[in-house]
């Protein structure tokens, strides 16, 4: 069975500063799909970055980029130039590329990500 | 842009109780998906469906049914509450194929 692990509960950033948050997976498959998602205190987990496990380049979205390690089964996430509205917990997710029609998700644990003024 | 409704952000209940907890996604997703979020322990999926009337067991389906009888809603169903079922559930749904998943603004759920 596929795990995905989040090694830090919590980090905290100064705002304009840069942050790397971890997350390492287990899987024998060679297909599959790596997720962040960002949960602000509203609650609504919103999709941050998203990574194909056959694309050898790393996803970035704007201040978000990803440095994905196929071989070591890492996926960490960097926030470049941290904004208040970054504070929030983050959540690591895989997907099986062999779900056939369905997508389940798995998640880790999560980071609480504070952001200082 | 996508929108999952639950039909309740805060909901308090007794132990024995039957609770429903109910999901709305407006985009004609197929798969739609129920989570709860404990801290420590992440998001773990109770129960997901891929059309309706159809479901299946995602990693901790004891205590909890599911109904879906039209494509966009889709029911947790706590038989018989118990204090173990505290937690913070959430809804998401998705298209068909390789495509994210959408989520609601969960329902912090309260079993006295």
């Amino acid at each position: 069975a596929q795990t995905v692990t989040q090694s830090q509960p919590e980090m905290s950033v100064q705002e304009a500063e840069t942050v790397t948050l971890s997350c390492t997976y287990d899987t024998s498959e060679s297909d599959y799909y790596l997720f962040w998602y960002k949960q602000p205190p509203s609650r609504q987990m919103i999709l941050v970055i998203r990574q194909e496990a056959y694309k050898q380049q790393n996803a970035t979205e704007n201040r978000f980029s990803v440095n994905f390690q196929k071989a070591a089964k890492s996926f960490s996430l960097k926030i470049s130039d941290s904004q208040l509205g970054d504070a929030a917990m983050y959540f690591c997710a895989y997907r099986s590329g062999y779900g056939g029609a369905t997508n389940k998700l798995i998640f880790g644990t999560g980071t609480l990500l504070a952001v200082q003024p | 842009d996508v929108k999952v409704t639950q039909s309740s952000r805060y909901l308090v209940k007794r132990t024995g109780e039957k609770v429903f907890l109910e999901c709305v996604q407006d985009m004609d997703h197929e798969n739609m998906f129920w989570y709860r979020q404990d801290p420590g322990l992440g998001l773990r999926l109770i129960y997901f469906s891929y059309d309706v009337k159809m479901k299946e067991k995602g990693d901790i389906p004891e205590g909890y049914s599911v109904s879906r009888e039209k494509k966009e809603r889709f029911s947790l169903i706590l038989e018989s509450a118990s204090t173990n079922q505290t937690s913070m559930y959430l809804c998401a749904s998705s298209p068909l194929g390789n495509q994210p998943q959408h989520f609601g603004d969960g329902t912090r759920l309260s079993i006295l």
